[in-house]
């Protein structure tokens, strides 16, 4: 089957303490995304990666950091910077990124991560 | 900010046509508007897009007024499966992240029996 895998789907941490949210894909796509969202609210866009090896802050990068390496992976690490680490985690991917042409986003399961 | 504008809920009864409205009204002549719908507890599903002509799938129907300023999803058949929050987004432009999907909050639609 082809998809997003996103694990775990219910990760606890302590406060001060970075953590790494995993996002795989097999759906041979270019572009990967990691949002944030809080309950009762939209989704905002945290980072996101047109293609191996490069990578652009979104709306709310502040705290957050990741890595393409591969291009089926794009990992999140939410830092003890990040003033509200708890909320629910999406990531996405799609085929490309290019605002010439339409394109839709495939999201994966999401992550919830609390953090105390 | 959203470029969008929903309403924040709607009912529907089951087997009824449920239309979703949203207003857009300083798209680009070049942005698509997008559907995406969210279950509870699940990442968005795309349902549909469109630029200027109306659209059909097989899950919805996206009608986009001439001027596209406005636009609406019609599901055909609503069951209760597809209570849900619908987004109506119009797709990001040039500037800074090109591939920037702007969710707002959506419209809640309930399917009641």
């Amino acid at each position: 089957d082809g998809g997003i895998t996103q694990s775990p789907k219910y990760l606890f941490r302590k406060e001060g303490q970075n953590v790494t949210l995993s996002c795989e894909q097999n759906l041979n796509h270019d572009a990967m995304y990691w949002y944030r969202q809080d309950p009762g609210q939209g989704l905002r866009l945290i980072y996101y990666s047109q293609i191996v090896n490069d990578f652009q802050k979104g709306d709310i990068a502040e705290g957050y950091s990741v890595s393409r390496e591969k291009k089926e992976s794009f990992p999140l690490t939410v830092t003890s910077a990040q003033k509200n680490p708890t909320a629910f985690y999406l990531c996405a991917s799609s085929i490309g990124d290019r605002p010439e042409e339409p394109y839709e986003q495939y999201f994966g399961p999401g992550t919830r991560l609390t953090v105390t | 900010d959203a470029k969008t504008t929903q309403p924040t809920s709607m009912d529907c009864a089951e087997g009824r046509a449920a239309n979703l409205p949203c207003n857009h009204s300083t798209i680009s002549g070049n942005e698509y508007v997008y559907w995406y719908r969210q279950i509870h507890s699940q990442g968005p599903q795309y349902i549909i897009h469109g630029l200027k002509n109306n659209e059909t799938n097989e899950m919805a129907s996206l009608i986009i007024t001439e001027d596209r300023k406005s636009s609406t999803l019609i599901l055909p058949h609503a069951t209760l499966r597809d209570t849900a929050v619908y987004y109506c987004i119009v797709k990001g432009g040039y500037g800074g992240s090109q591939g920037n999907l702007i969710f707002g909050k959506g419209t809640k639609l309930s399917v009641k029996p």
